[in-house]
């Protein structure tokens, strides 16, 4: 079992509509955070970044954690086409290094 | 543009071969990550350097090193490569320490024929 699960979709959604990516995890030590957003053949580009259960909201994006039940979401608000790309799950323990999901591929149709 | 710069963006070479990628940092930042991404195991975890020393390792194969200069720039040193090699090879940089976010370089594609 890996130790982040992410579904890999692909999600495709009408312009305007609210999507919702979602991580769960198996270890406890994980204790930070992130959202990165991948286009095709680019390095990944951080969106949000948290360490404590609760929401954080950054524009059109909300990352929600919920420790008790390992479990991340990404939320983003009226979606647009440029917001088509793949979203990777990330976290890490006090080590820093960073443990991956298999990313979601997100496509938004005008 | 996150500030990391990787070179060369693309490499092609054969089985055998051995490549050397390079990894500059952004701007203030002392340590460096490297990860690989590939389609069947997605994004991993190689070995991250900080200031110069290596900090942690990874799933890395032993074929496999990097350095980090004192400059703070990066070499990930790929040797005898196979066909299972290809991939996308990523840095990324940050102050050091898990609490600050990592920042991503555009990667470079090596493909192993």
């Amino acid at each position: 079992q890996k130790e982040v699960e992410q579904d890999p979709g692909p999600l495709s959604v009408p312009e305007g509509a609210i999507v919702s990516l979602n991580c769960t995890y198996s270890n406890s030590a994980f204790q930070y955070f992130m959202w990165y957003r991948q286009y095709s053949r680019k390095g990944p580009e951080l969106l949000m970044y948290t360490y404590s259960s609760g929401n954080k909201e950054d524009g059109r994006f909300t990352a929600q954690v919920d420790k008790s039940s390992k479990y991340i979401s990404l939320f983003i608000r009226d979606s647009q086409p440029s917001d088509s790309a793949t979203y990777l799950c990330a976290m890490s323990t006090t080590d820093g290094k960073l443990t991956f999901g298999q990313g979601t591929i997100l496509t938004v149709h005008p | 543009d996150s500030g990391v710069t990787q070179t060369p963006k693309h490499l092609i070479t054969a089985t055998g071969q051995r490549v050397t990628l390079r990894c500059s940092p952004r701007s203030g930042d002392l340590s460096v990550y490297w990860y690989q991404q590939s389609l069947d195991q997605g994004l991993q975890f190689l070995i991250q350097y900080y200031n110069g020393e290596e900090r942690a390792k990874g799933n890395i194969l032993e074929r496999f090193s990097a350095q980090q200069f004192p400059d703070l720039h990066s070499e990930l040193n790929l040797s005898s490569l196979e066909l299972g090699d290809s991939a996308l090879y990523f840095c990324a940089s940050n102050r050091g320490g898990p609490y600050n976010e990592q920042f991503f370089g555009p990667g470079t594609r090596l493909t192993v024929l």
